[in-house]
């Protein structure tokens, strides 16, 4: 049940686009499409970007992307604004019905 | 609209015990799984605990399987986490949070959090 591995920084310019990866195995992100994605504030709870992988709950610009290969998955985010410095977290579903979580990106946008 | 109030947490010694609240309103509260994360000062969030839409299931990572339980009162919209034999290691932020699908797919929703400090 380790913890899922992310870079623990990310940044890019305003305009620019930046990726997350986030690497996990075959018990977790290799084997199930229930990988999510996490943005977080400081001070804030999370808010859920991206789920099943891809998908954008209603109100996520579409700057956000998300998409899977093997054991990694990786958020893009498009575009880049001010508003999207923040901590990004990615979680998957794994094997005996539990829920792991990555360790976390702090985004910088320069 | 979609409100979570977590409740409940506090200073308590090591190997006491801590009962969290989470008051849901603005959805079907019974037609949902729920979950419990949890998030150490500066660290990401752990998952702790899920509870199906009818209760009839629940599942907890290692860490605190035996320790942990998460139940639920439809009548009150409530979810709870029962935490016994508390640790050091079990200080942080607790969030309840609404599952959105199939179990682990969609946790969509976190209140804001309690927090918990366990300290001598």
């Amino acid at each position: 049940q380790s913890a899922l591995t992310q870079p623990p920084s990310a940044s890019g310019s305003p305009g620019q686009s930046v990726a997350i990866s986030c690497t996990g195995t075959s018990s977790d992100v290799g084997a199930y499409n229930y990988v999510s994605w996490y943005q977080q504030h400081p001070g804030k709870a999370p808010k859920l970007i991206i789920y099943e992988v891809y998908k954008r709950p209603s109100g996520v610009p579409d700057r956000f992307s998300g998409s899977k290969s093997g054991n990694s998955a990786s958020l893009t985010v498009s575009g880049l604004q001010t508003e999207d410095e923040a901590d990004y977290y990615c979680s998957s579903y794994a094997d005996n019905n539990i829920v792991i979580f990555g360790g976390g990106t702090k985004l910088t946008v320069l | 609209q979609v409100q979570l109030v977590e409740s409940g947490g506090g200073v308590v010694q090591p190997g006491m015990s801590l009962r969290l609240s989470c008051a849901a309103s603005g959805f079907t509260f019974s037609d949902h799984g729920m979950h419990w994360v949890r998030q150490a000062p500066g660290k990401g969030p752990e998952w702790v605990a899920v509870i199906w839409y009818d209760g009839s299931r629940q599942y907890y990572p290692d860490s605190v399987k035996g320790r942990f339980t998460i139940s639920r009162d439809d009548s009150k919209n409530t979810l709870y986490l029962q935490m016994n034999s508390l640790r050091a290691d079990d200080t942080a932020l607790y969030h309840c949070a609404i599952e959105g699908g199939p179990m682990g797919s969609k946790i969509e929703y976190w209140g804001p959090g309690t927090l918990v400090t366990v300290s001598s």
